[in-house]
C-alpha cells in the first residue's frame, strides 16, 4: 500500500552541525512533496517544497533533495541551531489521493 | 492577516455530547481540511473540501461530520463523543489541492 515513511524516529546533532532528516515513499506517482516542521504545542508549519520534475531545491539553510528512482527524500539543515528542535514530517502528493498524505515524523534535537 | 484560525484551543467534553470546532480562514483558498493528530501515528485526515459547497471523506471520516456553506468557514461535528476522539486537532487550507497547506494552531480536545 502507500506509505510515507521516516527512517529515524529521533535524530539527535549538535548546535552548529548539518542535520539531515530522510523519508522514504513508496507511490511513484506522487508529484510533489513538503516539509513540514512542527514546534510542541503548535501546528505544522511549511519549510520548503519540491515538484518531481526537480531533484533539488533550495531554500535559507535548508535543502530538499529527491531521488525518484528509490522514493526518497531528505530534508537537510545547515548550520543547525536550537530554534531547530521540532517534529518534521514529509507529505507526499499522489493525484490519485483526496488530499496530501504525511509521514509519521521525526524529532529534530538540537543540543547546546 | 490572520490565516486560518481555530476554536477552542481546547475543550474537555463528556461521552456522549455533542461539540462544533470551529475553523475559518482569510486567504480565500478553494481547499480546506480536517486533521486527528495522535501521539506517533502523524496526521489523519478526517474530512476535506475542495470547494464551497462541496465535502469529501478522508481516512478516518466516522464519528465526524463537515459543512461548507462559504469560502471561509470548514466546521467539524462530533456528534456524539467518544473517548477514542481525544485528540488533536489541525485544521489546513490550501490554494488547490496539489499545493501547500496552511494549518491552524490546532484544538485539543479531551472526550472522557
Amino acid at each position: 500500500g502507500e506509505n510515507v515513511g521516516l527512517h529515524l524516529p529521533t535524530l539527535s546533532v549538535q548546535e552548529g552541525d548539518n542535520s539531515i532528516i530522510n523519508c522514504a515513499y513508496s507511490n511513484s506517482a506522487s508529484d510533489y512533496f513538503i516539509w513540514y516542521k512542527q514546534e510542541s504545542g503548535k501546528g505544522p508549519q511549511f519549510i520548503i517544497d519540491i515538484r518531481s520534475n526537480m531533484d533539488k531545491r533550495q531554500g535559507q539553510r535548508v535543502t530538499v533533495l529527491l531521488n525518484k528512482t528509490v522514493k526518497h527524500l531528505s530534508l537537510q539543515i545547515a548550520a543547525t541551531q536550537p530554534g531547530d528542535s521540532a517534529v518534521y514530517f514529509c507529505a507526499e502528493n499522489n493525484p490519485g489521493r483526496r488530499a496530501l498524505t504525511f509521514g509519521s515524523g521525526t524529532r529534530l534535537q538540537v543540543q547546546p | 492577516t490572520a490565516g486560518i484560525t481555530q476554536a477552542p484551543t481546547s475543550q474537555i467534553l463528556a461521552a456522549g455530547r455533542s461539540m462544533t470546532l470551529r475553523c475559518t480562514q482569510d486567504m480565500r483558498h478553494n481547499a480546506m481540511y480536517w486533521y486527528r493528530q495522535d501521539l506517533g501515528l502523524g496526521l489523519r485526515l478526517i474530512h476535506y473540501s475542495n470547494t464551497a459547497g462541496t465535502t469529501g471523506k478522508g481516512e478516518v471520516p466516522d464519528g465526524y461530520s463537515v459543512s461548507r456553506a462559504n469560502t471561509d468557514d470548514f466546521p467539524l461535528t462530533l456528534a456524539s463523543a467518544v473517548p477514542s476522539q481525544t485528540s488533536v486537532y489541525f485544521c489546513a487550507s490550501s490554494v488547490g489541492r496539489a499545493s501547500e497547506q496552511f494549518f491552524g494552531p490546532g484544538t485539543r480536545l479531551t472526550v472522557l
